[in-house]
């Protein structure tokens, strides 16, 4: 299964930015990189995804390594409403997602 | 828009009881993905059902089954319960995805506690 690796946690200050990293050092060509993040007691809601250049949504950008094998999300005004788990997954075609531990983020006010 | 619907929200069963979970997709999607969540942990893959076949499966033994109706609803069969099998059960829809990129949306989740 896909692998990716994530800081099991971070911290950042309500209004500041937060850079999330992942490595996936096993992505292939025509894998996506998706995120999807986990609030207290709900199911996870996807964040954003992209395939080699950088993406940007209303929620957050995300910024692709040139090789492809890392990533970071990027929140740009944190608020503590982002306060959550965030998943990196790479995804072959067809719809599973392969979860890790994913980072957890605090935010303080 | 209903967005993803689960029931029951919470179920309590004893040891090598069944359960059935239940899962409504967003409007429009066709396919239909469940997942458990241990405490601590990221969602685990169980299985993907579009067009009423199970259509990928993950590392999950034969007491979990599905089955999804012409509406695109589905079902999540756990037969002969587990201590083990107590987790957030989490169902999510998209439309079938060729191309890899379409995104997920879960639902809120059942949460399974087994005695």
């Amino acid at each position: 299964d896909a692998k990716t690796t994530q800081p099991n946690s971070m911290e950042s200050n309500e209004e500041e930015p937060v850079h999330l990293p992942c490595n996936h050092s096993t992505i292939s060509g025509t894998d996506y990189i998706h995120w999807y993040r986990q609030l207290p007691s709900q199911g996870p809601e996807y964040v954003i995804h992209g395939l080699t250049s950088n993406v940007n949504n209303r929620m957050a950008s995300l910024a692709i390594a040139e090789d492809r094998k890392s990533s970071t999300l990027i929140l740009h005004r944190a608020t503590l409403r982002d306060a959550a788990v965030y998943y990196c997954i790479h995804k072959a075609a067809g719809n599973k997602l392969t979860f890790g531990g994913g980072t957890r983020v605090l935010v303080k006010p | 828009d209903a967005g993803v619907t689960q029931s029951p929200t919470h179920l309590i069963k004893t040891r090598g009881q069944q359960v059935t979970l239940r899962c409504s997709p967003k409007s429009g999607h066709d396919t239909v993905s469940w997942y458990q969540q241990a405490l601590g942990q990221g969602p685990q893959f169980i299985f993907q059902y579009y067009e009423e076949e199970e259509r990928q499966r993950g590392n999950f033994p034969d007491r979990f089954s599905g089955h999804q109706f012409p509406n695109y609803s589905s079902e999540l069969n756990v037969n002969a319960l587990l201590l083990g099998d107590s987790a957030l059960y989490l169902c999510a829809s998209s439309l079938f995805d060729g191309d890899s990129y379409n995104e997920q949306f879960f639902g809120p989740g059942t949460r399974l506690t087994v005695l």
